[in-house]
Formats: C-alpha cells, sequence, structure tokens
C-alpha cells in the first residue's frame, strides 16, 4: 500500500502570503501529525488529531498556523500571512491506531518564504 | 522540559568501521526511545525503538539499549556500509504527549568506501 503522501513538494511563497499544505496518511490511519523541521534541526512537534478532533495543538507556534482533517483522513496545514520564520520542511506523520503506534512519516514540503 | 540531546555531527568513518552515536535524554516519567534515520532524498524511517528500562531495540545491524541510571539510548552499529551514510535522530515519548515525538537535532554520518 501506499505510504504517507504530502503536496506540494516544494512551496515557494512570498511573504505576505497563505499558503497550504496537504497530507494524505495511510488509508485508515486514524492518528495525525504534523512536525515543523527547521535547517539542520530536528522535527518539532506542532499538532496532532485522532480521527477529525485535533485533540493537541499545543505546538502552533501563532495563531497564524491553523490545521483541519474534517474528515479523519485528509488533513491541510495552512499558514498565514507567512514570514521568513516560516521557512522549514513541513512533515506529516500518521499511525494505524492509538497516538502510541508507530508513526510513519512522508516526504515532507519545503516551504521557502522570501 | 522534556528533551533529546545527541552528539553533533557530521561524523565520518571508513566502510567497516564502529559506529556509535550517543544520545541522553530528559524526561518525567518512563519516555519510550527511538532512532529514526533520514536517507538522502527520504521521509524519517523508524529504525528501532525500545519502551522500557534495559530493553534493547535492533534492526539492520544497529543496537540501543534503554538505559534509565544514564538517560540513555546510544546508536551502534559494529561494521558501517556506504549504505548506512544518512542522518540520524533520536527521540523520545512521554505517555502523557498523545504520541508526539521529541527529537533531538540529529547526526550526519558519512561512511566513505
Amino acid at each position: 500500500g501506499a505510504g504517507v503522501s504530502q503536496s506540494p513538494r516544494y512551496k515557494v511563497a512570498k511573504r505576505g502570503q497563505d499558503v497550504a499544505l496537504r497530507c494524505d496518511p495511510i488509508s485508515g490511519h486514524v492518528s495525525l501529525f504534523w512536525y515543523q523541521q527547521a535547517l539542520g534541526q530536528g522535527p518539532e512537534f506542532l499538532t496532532y488529531f485522532q480521527n477529525e478532533a485535533q485533540l493537541d495543538k499545543s505546538g502552533l507556534p501563532s495563531d497564524r498556523f491553523f490545521a483541519e482533517r474534517p474528515e479523519g483522513s485528509v488533513s491541510t496545514l495552512k499558514i498565514q500571512r507567512t514570514q521568513q520564520e516560516d521557512s522549514a520542511v513541513y512533515l506529516c506523520a500518521s499511525s494505524r491506531e492509538t497516538s502510541t503506534d508507530t508513526q510513519y512519516f512522508g516526504p515532507g514540503t519545503r516551504l521557502t518564504v522570501l | 522540559g522534556d528533551s533529546v540531546t545527541q552528539m553533533e555531527g557530521p561524523v565520518t568513518l571508513s566502510e567497516e568501521a564502529f559506529l556509535t552515536i550517543n544520545c541522553t535524554y530528559t524526561a518525567t516519567g518512563y519516555p519510550s526511545l527511538f532512532w529514526y534515520v533520514q536517507y538522502p532524498g527520504e521521509g524519517l524511517q523508524l529504525l528501532l525503538k525500545a519502551t522500557k528500562a534495559d530493553d534493547k531495540g535492533s534492526n539492520k545491524g544497529f543496537e540501543a539499549t534503554y538505559r534509565k541510571e544514564t538517560t540513555s539510548f546510544h546508536l551502534e552499529k559494529g561494521s558501517v556500509q556506504v549504505s548506512d551514510s544518512a542522518v540520524y535522530f533520536c527521540a523520545l515519548r512521554t505517555t502523557d504527549s498523545w504520541g508526539k515525538l521529541q527529537f533531538g537535532a540529529g547526526t550526519q554520518v558519512v561512511v566513505t568506501p
């Protein structure tokens, strides 16, 4: 079966633009995570969904960041009024059932804000 | 707060050399510990894990033992290959965190023929 997919793989935005990043988890996976990975750093947790419920959004850095998973499958991470410090790779991961199952990562979306 | 510290890279080795990447952690309670690997151009992959003290995780010739007394989870491989060139991330997951992973900064390993 297919793994986690993300689109676009690369996104260049001008400062102040809004962007939307998509994650398609492995089919049937209940849990979905978003992480942000700055250059040369490890991934940092952003938010967690169990089906359509967003149970933890403690890692979202500001109210410009918003995530949704309306039907419990595909998720979108939206960043409003992008700033240069938002430049990073955004990773999505899914796990089969509970949040303690193994997380499978997508290839990431590299966002560059000019 | 909870955190993971791992040795800085790059670590450059010759093929068949012994590899150790140090990882220490700070956490309350009894976290689960992980090593993830990122090969060039690919996504993060779980390499091995350990969920309680004294557990040893192993995969593809790599091993790591969960040492609670030293709060460490060092990664080792006895004989590396060129194909092991990658970035390695140590991570922890606490029981009260909805499963989120906390990663170290990563260690790049370069194996030369």
